[in-house]
């Protein structure tokens, strides 16, 4: 069972959106309805952003967006703000277990 | 309120055993799954286990398998997550996390194993 795949680090100017990538494979990602997103600052428990790939809990900025394709999940962020500089990381449903991606630092320019 | 409150930090030697604590308030104890989850120094999170309070069934993750032992007593509303001999290689941080969806997060316990 291997983590799933994020790009290191993705940047944008406030107001900009950025999208972060999270690809696994045909046994997690692409085979359930079971992705989570998961916002983390420094020194800070993990806090959910998106869960079965694209609902938001309360409180989130409907700024935050997920959506999956095929092996690949998404986590759009429209209208950057400087507060959504922290790490993100993709969680899928692997089929009796769970698997994180290996995050993604967002930089706001 | 939802809350899961975990243990204080712990510092152990390599071959001690280790239980640390995680307990829930604010909901129905038993009607959610609890999981477990690392944070290594400066890394990712990887996902330990998770298990129903109600029946106790468990599921690890095969890189945690045999490593690690998860329980729960539901009298209390705790979760627990145990290590039989560390190594230096336990030493992070570890949550725990309320369902599948992981919609609630304990603060987090450090745990260093050192000798």
């Amino acid at each position: 069972q291997s983590a799933l795949t994020q790009p290191r680090s993705v940047s944008g100017s406030p107001g900009q959106s950025v999208t972060i990538s999270c690809t696994g494979t045909s046994s997690d990602v692409g085979g359930y309805s079971y992705v989570s997103w998961y916002q983390q600052y420094p020194g800070k428990a993990p806090k959910l952003m998106i869960y079965d790939v694209n609902k938001r809990p309360s409180g989130v900025p409907d700024r935050f967006s997920g959506s999956k394709s095929g092996n690949t999940a998404s986590l759009t962020i429209s209208g950057l703000q400087a507060e959504d500089e922290a790490d993100y990381y993709c969680c899928s449903y692997a089929g009796s277990s769970f698997v994180f991606g290996g995050g993604t630092k967002v930089t706001v320019l | 309120e939802v809350q899961l409150v975990q243990s204080g930090a712990e510092v152990k030697k390599p071959g001690e055993s280790l239980k640390i604590s995680c307990k829930g308030s604010g909901y129905t104890f038993t009607n959610f799954w609890i999981g477990w989850v690392r944070q290594m120094p400066g890394k990712g999170l990887e996902w330990m286990g998770i298990m129903s309070p109600s029946d106790s069934e468990t599921r690890y993750s095969p890189s945690f398998q045999g490593q690690v032992s998860i329980s729960a007593d539901k009298s209390i509303s705790t979760a627990y997550l145990q290590w039989s001999s560390l190594k230096a290689s336990d030493s992070a941080i570890y949550y725990c996390v309320r369902g599948d969806h992981g919609d609630y997060w304990g603060q987090g316990t450090l745990v260093t194993v050192s000798s």
